[in-house]
């Protein structure tokens, strides 16, 4: 059973450095079956996709983050870790990391979430 | 604002059908595979439709997807109280290098 579980601070302040920690069981990263991606969500708004690493190590991010972004992993310690630089109050939301299920000749999808982390820049 | 458009309400009775429709570009929809989520409040979103018309196990065959061209639609078959959540699609965009997403669409089972 694949479960993920976001930690990290739940206030930061303007201009400090966010570090989120996906910590994740029932799979590895390891394989080449798996990533894990970093998606938020500000108050009653959309989704956006942060930043996504695979098994390989190969990472996407957003176009409009990228400069503040840096995704890494711990494949000893299951886990995915998440900096943002330079957080502003545009940045307050709920946070979420989730499986991606990597296969030849498919797409990119998410199919098992955290339950997220509300993060809030003030 | 959201790089795939979808939109922002619909509703519909119980018993009934609706669809949600998301549109894109050649650089995202276009040519690669969507997924779509739904979000009851105040929880994570869950998987409901990925490669564009496949079902994840425990998922009711009332869900359906379906893309062409540039667009993609989620269906939703004998609409339950249930139901009511958040609807997003998402897919890769192969220019911008992303994951992207839509800006939701709010169904009410009225």
């Amino acid at each position: 059973q694949i479960t993920l579980k976001e930690s990290g601070p739940t206030l930061v302040k303007p201009t400090e450095t966010l570090t989120l920690t996906c910590t994740f069981s029932g799979f590895s990263l390891t394989t080449n079956t798996a990533g894990v991606g970093w998606i938020r969500q500000p108050p009653g708004k959309a989704l956006e996709c942060l930043a996504l690493i695979d098994w390989n190590d190969n990472k996407l991010y957003s176009p409009s983050l990228r400069s503040r972004l840096t995704i890494t992993k711990d494949t000893s310690r299951n886990q995915v870790v998440l900096t943002m630089t330079n957080m502003n109050p545009v940045d307050t939301g709920t946070y979420y990391c989730a499986h991606r299920r990597v296969e030849l000749w498919s797409g990119y999808y998410f199919d098992y979430w955290g339950r997220g982390t509300l993060v809030t820049v003030s | 604002q959201s790089v795939l458009t979808q939109p922002p309400s619909v509703s519909e009775a119980p018993g009934q059908k609706v669809t949600i429709s998301c549109s894109g570009t050649s650089s995202n929809i276009g040519q690669n595979y969507v997924s779509w989520y739904q979000q009851l409040p105040g929880t994570a979103p869950k998987l409901l439709i990925y490669d564009n018309n496949k079902r994840p196990s425990g998922i009711p065959d009332r869900f359906s997807g379906s893309k062409s061209g540039t667009s993609a639609t989620l269906g939703i078959t004998g609409l339950q109280t249930g139901d009511e959540a958040d609807y997003y699609c998402g897919t890769r965009d192969s220019s911008l290098s992303t994951v992207v997403f839509g800006g939701g669409t709010k169904l009410t089972v009225l």
